[in-house]
């Protein structure tokens, strides 16, 4: 059974800092990995998708890296800001269904 | 706007009662999900429906049922054999289920409370 784990549970940085989030699974056959962003109370907003065979990919202030071998992926949030305050999860695909982590919860300090 | 909508947002529930909370997409997707979310864990997968007239149980599929009569419509079913139903509810919906370049869409979400 594939395991996600987020590490921190909880991030404060001020703003202008960059973030960077860190997602671990235990089973590399996966078809994809995401990350979505979750604002309180909401449902979840699609951030990033890297495909198995990919090894990151780019959206604006947002970067994202996977590495398939090891069981990682991690999140960069260049230049953070207070709009950014979120909580960010991180999703693999195996066998056609998702598996999400708890997620990172990120404050951004004005 | 294309989206998925997810009624009532906030539903309250007594003992042995059965709730049906709804999900509707305009986005004319074939694939559509249910999941679970509880404080300080990840998603976990109800129900998931491939195409209409077919759906599949996840992994606590146990107190909840659901029907896909309808491409755009997937409901699901808190029913009294649900001992702990209260949690946050999330439908999403994919243009092709388990394609590997396709990401779900989630609705709003529906928090559902027993009184």
């Amino acid at each position: 059974k594939q395991e996600v784990t987020q590490i921190p549970a909880a991030l404060s940085v001020p703003e202008g800092e960059n973030l960077v989030l860190n997602c671990s699974f235990t089973d590399s056959a996966i078809y994809n990995l995401q990350w979505f962003r979750q604002d309180p109370g909401k449902g979840l907003t699609s951030l990033l998708l890297i495909q198995s065979s990919q090894r990151e990919q780019t959206s604006g202030r947002l970067n994202a890296s996977l590495d398939k071998s090891s069981g990682r992926s991690t999140l960069y949030i260049a230049a953070s800001q207070p709009g950014d305050s979120a909580t960010y999860l991180c999703a693999v695909t195996n066998d056609y269904k998702l598996s999400f982590g708890a997620g990172t919860t990120v404050t951004v300090r004005a | 706007d294309g989206g998925i909508t997810q009624s009532p947002k906030y539903l309250f529930r007594k003992e042995g009662q059965n709730v049906t909370l709804s999900c509707e997409q305009n986005l004319n997707h074939d694939a559509m999900y249910w999941y679970r979310q509880d404080p300080g864990q990840g998603l976990r997968l109800i129900y998931y429906s491939q195409i209409v007239n077919d759906f599949q149980k996840g992994d606590i599929a146990e107190g909840y049922s659901v029907s896909r009569e309808k491409k755009e419509s997937f409901p699901l079913t808190v029913t009294s054999a649900q001992k702990n139903p209260t949690a946050f509810y999330l439908c999403a919906s994919s243009a092709i289920f388990g394609a590997s370049t396709d990401t779900q869409y989630f609705g709003p979400g529906t928090r559902l409370t027993v009184l």
